[in-house]
């Protein structure tokens, strides 16, 4: 079965400190997609990225970078010189192909000015 | 402009009056789903729905029923509403099959079941 752990219920960093969101993820498949979505306090969902189980390499967005490790089942989320705005719930997901996407019960971060 | 759109955006009802959330999406996506997110619990799925007609449960399906009819609407319902079902909850909606692209979010139904 598959399964989203997020360790982290709440993290809280003074601004322009970088910040590390883990995520661990469990599946059988060897075909499965990650996600990771933001929820601002305004209550909205985005989507953040997406990553197929064939593509390890890491990606970078601006501030954002996602490191994928199948060897550890990991698929964390690094925010390089965090700002108050970065304040938000990050949900980690999976999907193993069948329309059935997972997330993780999120981890709330607060970015003190 | 691209968006799903839910309504009612809050409702505050009584165990056992049958009530519907609506959602609409104008992007011609095939695939829709529901998940209701609760504080400690993340967002867990309730229903999907890969085409008009075609509809799965998800992890959470117990107390409710949806029906894909026409490939923009993906209505949930409550026959019987407990309080137990007091949540937030948001449709989503996807191109293709829900997990080879981003979901796109309505901006949720926040509802009380007293």
């Amino acid at each position: 079965a598959q399964k989203v752990t997020q360790a982290q219920t709440e993290i809280s960093v003074v601004e322009k400190e970088d910040v590390t969101l883990d995520c661990v993820y469990e599946t059988r498949d060897t075909t499965y997609y990650l996600f990771w979505y933001k929820q601002p306090p305004s209550g909205e969902l985005v989507f953040l990225i997406r990553r197929n189980s064939f593509d390890e390499q890491n990606e970078i967005s601006g501030r954002y970078s996602w490191n994928f490790q199948k060897s550890t089942s990991s698929f964390n989320f690094t925010i390089t010189a965090s700002q108050v705005v970065d304040s938000a719930v990050y949900f980690c997901a999976l999907s193993e192909g069948g329309d059935k996407i997972i997330f993780g019960k999120g981890t709330r971060l607060h970015i003190l000015p | 402009e691209a968006q799903v759109t839910q309504n009612p955006r809050y409702l505050i009802t009584v165990t056992g009056k049958k009530l519907t959330v609506t959602c609409s999406q104008n992007m011609n996506h095939e695939y829709m789903s529901w998940y209701r997110q609760d504080p400690g619990l993340g967002l867990r799925q309730i229903y999907y729905s890969m085409n008009v007609e075609v509809t799965d449960k998800g992890d959470v399906p117990e107390g409710y029923k949806v029906s894909r009819k026409e490939k923009r609407n993906f209505p949930l319902i409550l026959e019987s509403p407990s309080p137990n079902q007091t949540s937030l909850y948001f449709c989503a909606s996807a191109p293709a099959q829900g997990n080879t692209g981003e979901l796109f979010f309505g901006e949720g139904s926040r509802l009380t079941v007293l």
